[in-house]
This record gives C-alpha cells, structure tokens and sequence, in this order.
C-alpha cells in the first residue's frame, strides 16, 4: 500500500490564484481529513469528510473548499489564494470501523502565497 | 470549546537523559487521547489512550492517562539524538476529527 499520498509537495502561488492540493488513500478509509499546520503551531482541521460524497467543515474552514466523489480521493481546493493560507497542509485517513482515533498522515503539501 | 494544553513548548536535554512531556485537556465528551512524534515532516503515531487503555509502553516510551485529573504523560528514557522533534499531544473526537495541542519541542544534544 502507498498509504496517503499528496500532490504536490511545494507550490508557490501568487494571492488571488487558485490551485487543487490532491490526497489519495488506497487503505480503503471512509474517514480523510484535512490540516493545515502554521509554522510552531499544531494542526488544525479544516474540513474532514466521513465517506464517499459527504464533508463537513472542521476549525478553519474559510478560504477552501472540498469535495469527496470517491472514497479514494479528497481533494481541497483554494479559490482566492491569501497570504494568510501559506502554511503546511496535511492530509490524513482514518478507518472508523477500527475501534479508536489513529489517523493515518500523507507527507504534506508546502504552500506559499506571496 | 475542547482543549489540548501542551508544557513545557520546548526542552533541550542530553543523551541518556529522561523525559517526561506533559499534556492536559478539557474536553466534552472524552474518547481518546493520542500522542504523535513529528520531525520535518508528517505526524507519525506514537500511542493512542482511552478509557480501557490508560497506560501503554513501547520501548523507551511509555504513557499513562488519567481521566480523573485530565491528563496525560509521555516519558522518553535513556534519550537518543533521534528522539528529536516536536511531540504531539492529540484529542479524538466523537467525529473522529483530532485536536492538536501546540507541541513540545524536544531537542535531544550528544
């Protein structure tokens, strides 16, 4: 298994693009996540979705939006690029039919808006 | 609102050295507590903590929990110079969503 996988590992965006960051699990979770995570701080939730064509916002969802047609693939999309957005994005899984919270992390995707 | 509360931010020790990493929580309807290691680059899971499950050991490291007091500890003896990085001290939601305290930062001389 790969695991969770991420595309791609840094982008660089000027503010007011926009850009898909990809997250791919082949662990057949139902559960994936998305973090972002500023520099000395801990992640936080941005939207997380609990199966195949439904999500729900998490912490900090302003600024991003996601969809999940597949239970592969959970991509996020940044419409309007803002400073305030550059930071590290974690994508994670979890498989909610094994008693507990581990969750499973892709490397990260490295965003800088300038 | 639930709350993971990390201390101390940072700790420098020197090898052989033993450490324990502390985190508090205040959270509404409790499920588990985990603790994450993070070096430069994605969280890696250490121990995951719950109501039937409140001490756990692997090696070097080990963690207790108690739900009384609302806490838990994460002790690192005879520390190696690969035991560098932050450390991660999460809540489990209901939803399944994590809460992440800030982090301890341990930096681990020879």
């Amino acid at each position: 298994n790969a695991g969770v996988t991420q595309t791609p590992k840094f982008r660089i965006l000027k503010i007011g693009q926009s850009m898909t960051l990809q997250c791919a699990q082949d662990m057949n979770h139902n559960y994936m996540y998305w973090y972002r995570q500023d520099p000395g701080m801990g992640l936080k939730l941005i939207y997380y979705s609990v199966g195949a064509g439904i999500t729900d916002k998490g912490e900090v969802p302003n600024g991003y939006n996601v969809s999940r047609s597949t239970t592969e693939d959970f991509p996020l999309r940044l419409e309007l690029a803002a400073p305030s957005q550059t930071s590290v994005y974690f994508c994670a899984s979890r498989n909610d039919r094994v008693l507990g919270n581990e969750q499973f992390f892709g490397p990260g995707t490295r965003l800088t808006v300038l | 609102e639930d709350k993971v509360v990390q201390s101390p931010l940072s700790l420098v020790v020197h090898e052989g050295d033993t450490v324990t990493l502390n985190c508090s929580y205040e959270v509404t309807n409790f499920r588990s507590l985990l603790w994450y290691k993070q070096e430069k680059k994605a969280p890696t899971f250490l121990f995951m903590l719950t109501s039937s499950g409140i001490e756990k050991k692997s090696g070097r490291l080990s963690s207790i929990l108690d739900k009384k007091e609302l806490f838990s500890i994460l002790n690192i003896t005879a520390t190696q110079t690969g035991d560098s990085a932050v450390y991660l001290c999460v809540y489990g939601g209901s939803q399944g969503n994590l809460i992440f305290g800030k982090g301890t930062k341990l930096s681990v001389k020879p």
